[in-house]
């Protein structure tokens, strides 16, 4: 089955600053790589997805790349404000089968 | 909006104990599943059901049973609760293996 890794578990920014989460993936048919975001207290929310047929995609600031060859997808986050400080989770999946996620990143950005 | 309701915010119960975890979706989506989050481990797949009556074990099933035994609703159940089964459990759905919808979570103690 599907496995995946994410580093760093935790990240500290600067308020401006970017941070950059990364994710590696085991099952080359997986094809489908999704990024939620927790709140502390709250459920995960979908922030971004990207599919296999796709290398990057953007929304405002936040972008997502993926290396299919390599297997790793990464997330970008461009100006850090304070309420971007969650825990993000990566995922991946195939149409076939089910989603595993990462081990989460607690993004800490200091004002 | 999809809503992904969960009964209960917080649950303790003492070891032994047969445990029900309730999750109901409003959204008419034919996939559900159960994580536990734990820290350091991310959302970790105890079960999941593609259809009325199916079921799949995820990765962690031991201990766990499920039902669904009506599409909206998808029930974990603890048959003899141990006190590593304490955890926040999330519920989500989805149409497809993809965006998943969560719950707000129930965070169980097993005492």
């Amino acid at each position: 089955g599907e496995n995946v890794e994410q580093h760093p578990s935790t990240l500290s920014v600067q308020e401006g600053d970017s941070a950059v989460i990364k994710c590696t993936y085991s099952d080359s048919a997986s094809n489908y790589f999704p990024w939620y975001k927790q709140e502390l207290g709250k459920r995960p929310q979908l922030i971004i997805d990207i599919r296999s047929n796709v290398g990057e995609k953007k929304d405002q600031r936040i972008a997502v790349t993926l290396n299919k060859t390599a297997k790793h997808f990464s997330l970008h986050i461009t100006e850090t404000q304070p309420e971007d400080s969650a825990v993000y989770f990566c995922a991946a999946s195939n149409t076939e089968d089910d989603m595993r996620f990462g081990a989460g990143t607690r993004l800490t950005v200091k004002p | 909006d999809v809503k992904v309701t969960q009964s209960s915010r917080y649950l303790v119960k003492r070891t032994g104990e047969k445990v029900f975890l309730e999750c109901v979706q409003d959204m008419d989506h034919e996939n559900m599943f159960w994580y536990r989050q734990d820290p350091g481990l991310g959302l970790r797949l105890i079960y999941f059901s593609y259809d009325v009556k199916m079921k799949e074990k995820g990765d962690i099933p031991e201990g766990y049973s499920v039902s669904r035994e009506k599409k909206e609703r998808f029930s974990l159940i603890l048959e003899s609760a141990s006190t590593n089964q304490t955890s926040m459990y999330l519920c989500a759905s989805s149409l497809s293996s993809e965006k998943l919808f969560f719950g707000s979570g129930t965070q169980l103690s097993v005492l």
